[in-house]
């Protein structure tokens, strides 16, 4: 199975800062990477597909990048509804998905 | 809008069985893959299952083949997960998820399942 691997495991933030996740996979992926939010009781939702196209109605403060094994997450300016945790997802290996274990941001 | 609801969850003995049901609206279930993704509690997402748009073909994780069946009937655009021989370890929430180019694009609320005696 394809192992991905994020970081970092928590994130401290203030409301209005800047902010990447990581997400790295244990061989390449091309660009066959997710990126969802979740937020305490819900379900996931998509923000990110094929590494770098937001899912329909995502904010455009929401941005994916990088492709084969190194993938980032990167949230221009946090609001208040974006304290979560995130999780990336590979589908290369279709329809064996992977998760990776999440990077939770949370308020300073 | 495409609307997913889980039911079937429930408290049940290790070794049990259970049933779950994904009812599908806002487009029709036999023109999509489907899959069941699950969530211990406090972890993160494991893909359980998958299923061809006809039924025709089905994918398992390894923690659960030959113990879960992953079925539908796209008459009633409903999709279900027939779990036996059910383990601790099978405690969680179990989404179903709809499959858009090659991702789970639509989830549902996802339905509880707790195996303990």
């Amino acid at each position: 199975d394809i192992v991905l691997t994020q970081s970092p495991a928590t994130l401290s933030l203030s409301p209005g800062e800047r902010t990447t996740l990581s997400c790295r996979a244990s061989q390449s992926v091309s660009s066959k990477l997710a990126w969802y939010q979740q937020k305490p009781g819900q379900a996931p939702r998509l923000l990110i597909y094929d590494a770098s196209n937001r899912a329909t109605g995502i904010p455009a403060r929401f941005s994916g990048s990088g492709s084969g094994t190194d993938f980032t997450l990167t949230i221009s300016s946090l609001e208040p509804e974006d304290f979560a945790i995130y999780f990336c997802q590979q589908s290369s290996n279709w329809p064996r998905y992977t998760f990776g274990q999440g990077t939770k941001v949370e308020i300073k | 809008d495409v609307h997913l609801l889980e039911s079937g969850g429930d408290l049940v003995p290790p070794g049990g069985s259970l049933r779950l049901s994904c009812a599908a609206s806002g487009f029709s279930l036999s023109t999509s893959a489907m899959n069941w993704v699950r969530q211990a509690p406090g972890k993160g997402l494991e893909w359980v299952s998958t299923s061809g748009s006809g039924g025709g073909y089905a994918y398992y994780a390894d923690s659960v083949k030959g113990r879960f069946t992953i079925s539908r009937d796209n008459s009633r655009d409903t999709l279900y997960l027939q779990m036996n021989s059910l383990r601790a370890e099978d405690t969680a929430v179990y989404y179903c998820a709809q499959d858009v180019i090659g991702y789970t694009f639509y989830w549902g609320q996802g339905t509880l399942v707790t195996v303990s005696s």
